[in-house]
């Protein structure tokens, strides 16, 4: 069955940077891309980019464009995140997601990693 | 970037009775394949979110048929027809129509 797996929580100080990662198992990795969200502390989901596993291409929000890089690793069907820059509001979980189908993303879901910003 | 609005904010719902929440895009969610990508997703608490229904209507798989989606355009219902002890959660829309992808505030669904 799909499964993607996600790398444990993170405690990192303003200014630094976090790495989260995303294992992919099941299926065919480059198949299928892989969206990015995050979710603050009792808030909604936020999306932060989604990145083509068959061609490394990525579609990154707006407002993380200058600080956010998404890459793929085929040889262990991982996809990291990579934030920097790091302040409070980035206290959040992280997710992965798989697409769905053609054309709907985010239909199969990691168990997210919990990134803390704190000094 | 199209913003999502859902309502109501929250629900609190008899055991056995219908719920609906209601999703309205700022823009059309029409894409130019002629296909409509809105989602529906699931939160139930402490759990990462699970996908419900795509395209407007179709269940994902593994998702119960009480639950059904409907509209077109830029107005989006998710309907549950009988609600269940475990349909306890956050409800979001998600437009994948266009990038950036966007999702709504959320709905708090609650057994009355």
């Amino acid at each position: 069955q799909v499964l993607l797996v996600q790398a444990g929580p993170a405690l990192q100080k303003p200014g630094a940077s976090v790495r989260v990662s995303c294992r992919a198992s099941g299926y065919t990795f480059t198949s299928y891309g892989i969206s990015w969200v995050r979710q603050a502390p009792g808030q909604g989901l936020e999306w932060l980019g989604w990145i083509s596993t068959y061609s490394g291409n990525t579609n990154l929000g707006q407002k993380f464009r200058d600080r956010l890089t998404m890459t793929t690793d085929t040889s262990t069907a991982t996809v990291y995140m990579d934030l920097r820059g790091l302040t409070s509001d980035d206290t959040a979980l992280y997710y992965c997601a798989r697409d769905a189908v053609r054309g709907t993303y985010a239909g199969y879901w990691g168990q997210g990693t919990l990134v803390t910003v704190s000094s | 970037d199209i913003v999502m609005t859902q309502t109501p904010v929250s629900s609190s719902v008899t055991l056995g009775q219908p719920a609906s929440i209601s999703c309205r895009s700022s823009q059309s969610l029409e894409h130019s394949d002629g296909n409509t990508y809105l989602s529906w997703l699931q939160q139930r608490p402490g759990q990462p979110p699970r996908l419900l229904i795509y395209e407007i209507s179709k269940r994902f798989s593994g998702v119960p048929d009480r639950f059904s989606g409907s509209g077109a355009g830029t107005d989006f219902t998710l309907t549950i027809t009988r609600v269940e002890a475990e349909d306890v959660g956050l409800y979001y829309c998600m437009q994948n129509t266009h990038f950036p992808h966007t999702f709504g505030q959320g709905t708090k669904v609650e057994i009355k």
